[in-house]
């Protein structure tokens, strides 16, 4: 089955910087790559998709970008807000169910 | 158009019992999926139900079953609950169309197996 493995599980920046969060995924049948935020004791939230036809998306300060050969693809934040606090999930799909990595702990501070 | 609604929010359980957990599909999907949350990781998928049938399972026991319903909705039953059976369980839904997967979830159900 499919495996992804997301990094840092970590990340503390400093507000206005940047975040880069990294995503590697086992299955090359993945066709499409969703990122989740999820605030503590809430829902997860579609926040961007990309599928494997596109190399890059970008959606006002976030960004993600793919490459299939490589099979990895990551979540750029750009000026980040403290309102970015949160938990972010990556993930790949396959046919019927998503696969979703470890999370990473974002922390922006003031 | 309403979300996706889940019930009940928490409940504790003993090892040993059985729990049905519910979900209300967004309006306009055909398709629920359910994952199970451990606390600090990343949703794992349970099954999807499309039609009324099973259309997809994870890596969970038999003791793990479902059902969708004519309305789209989903119910999750859990039997001989375990200690490690504690986590948040969270239905998806999605519209079924070629090449999408867009996944729109629930708030939760938090289950304590003590």
């Amino acid at each position: 089955g499919e495996n992804v493995e997301q990094h840092p599980s970590t990340l503390s920046v400093q507000e206005g910087d940047s975040a880069v969060i990294k995503c590697t995924y086992s299955d090359s049948a993945s066709n499409y790559f969703p990122w989740y935020k999820q605030e503590l004791g809430k829902r997860p939230q579609l926040i961007i998709d990309i599928r494997s036809n596109v190399g890059e998306k970008k959606d006002q300060r976030i960004a993600v970008t793919l490459n299939k050969t490589a099979k990895h693809f990551s979540l750029h934040i750009t000026e980040t807000q403290p309102e970015d606090s949160a938990v972010y999930f990556c993930a790949a799909s396959i046919p019927r169910s998503l696969t979703f990595g470890g999370g990473t702990r974002v922390l922006v501070k003031p | 158009e309403t979300g996706v609604t889940q019930s009940p929010t928490h409940l504790i359980k003993t090892r040993g019992q059985q729990v049905t957990l519910r979900c209300s599909s967004q309006s306009g999907h055909n398709t629920v999926s359910w994952y199970q949350q451990a606390l600090g990781q990343g949703p794992q998928f349970i099954f999807q139900y499309y039609r009324e049938e099973e259309n997809g399972r994870g890596n969970f026991p038999p003791r793990f079953s479902g059902l969708q319903f004519p309305n789209y909705s989903s119910e999750l039953n859990v039997n001989a609950l375990e200690l490690d059976d504690s986590a948040l369980y969270l239905c998806a839904s999605s519209l079924r169309v070629p090449g999408a997967n867009v996944l729109t979830f629930g708030a939760g159900s938090r289950l304590t197996v003590l």
